[in-house]
């Protein structure tokens, strides 16, 4: 199976800051990989696919990068709404393993 | 607009059998993809299993395979997941969720709380 390494695990930033989370796949998964938003006591919310592409309706300080094994998270200017824990996930091949998640907070 | 309703969750005993239902309107399960995805108390999401297609695109998590089994019934746009042999380890919150390509889960439910324990 292919694994994800996700970092780091928790986070705290400030309301208007740069954050920044990495996903590692322990093999080339391509471009074959997805970021998602999860607040508490509610259901995962997709935020990019493909690795860099936004979801409609997602604001646009969320974005994504990568390929291969090396991807990257990034909102621009976090704000209070966007705490929440992150996921990233690969699709290349079955099982389509999650990261361990990053939890954000604010600082 | 799109809803999937997740039931069947409940208090089960270690061993026991579990079917989990997941309702879809605005979105034909037959001709898209729908996975059950869970998520253990305080802890990180897993992917369980995906069904697409004439039923022969069906894949689980290699740890689950054997116990669980995944389903629909196009007549009811509903999507289900059997589970047997059921442990604590299998304590967690499950969704369904459902999407139009591989890969990317586009549309999630509420989830449906599973606690196995005697």
């Amino acid at each position: 199976d292919i694994q994800m390494t996700q970092s780091p695990s928790s986070l705290s930033a400030s309301v208007g800051d740069r954050v920044t989370i990495t996903c590692q796949a322990s093999q080339d998964i391509s471009k074959f990989l997805n970021w998602y938003q999860q607040k508490p006591g509610k259901a995962p919310k997709l935020l990019i696919y493909e690795a860099s592409n936004l979801q409609t309706g997602v604001p646009s300080r969320f974005s994504g990068s990568g390929s291969g094994t090396d991807f990257t998270f990034t909102i621009t200017s976090l704000q209070p709404e966007d705490i929440a824990t992150y996921y990233c996930q690969q699709y290349d091949s079955f099982p389509y393993i999650f990261g361990q998640g990053t939890k954000l907070e604010i600082k | 607009e799109v809803q999937l309703v997740e039931t069947g969750g409940g208090l089960i005993q270690p061993g026991g059998s579990l079917r989990l239902s997941c309702a879809a309107s605005g979105f034909t399960v037959s001709s898209n993809y729908m996975t059950w995805v869970r998520q253990a108390p305080g802890k990180g999401l897993e992917w369980v299993s995906v069904i697409h297609g004439g039923g022969g695109y069906i894949y689980y998590a290699d740890s689950l395979k054997g116990r669980f089994t995944i389903s629909r019934d196009n007549s009811k746009n509903t999507v289900y997941l059997q589970m047997n042999s059921l442990r604590a380890d299998d304590t967690a919150v499950y969704y369904c969720a459902g999407s139009y390509s591989y890969g990317s889960l586009d549309y999630w439910g509420q989830g449906t709380l599973v606690t196995v324990s005697s």
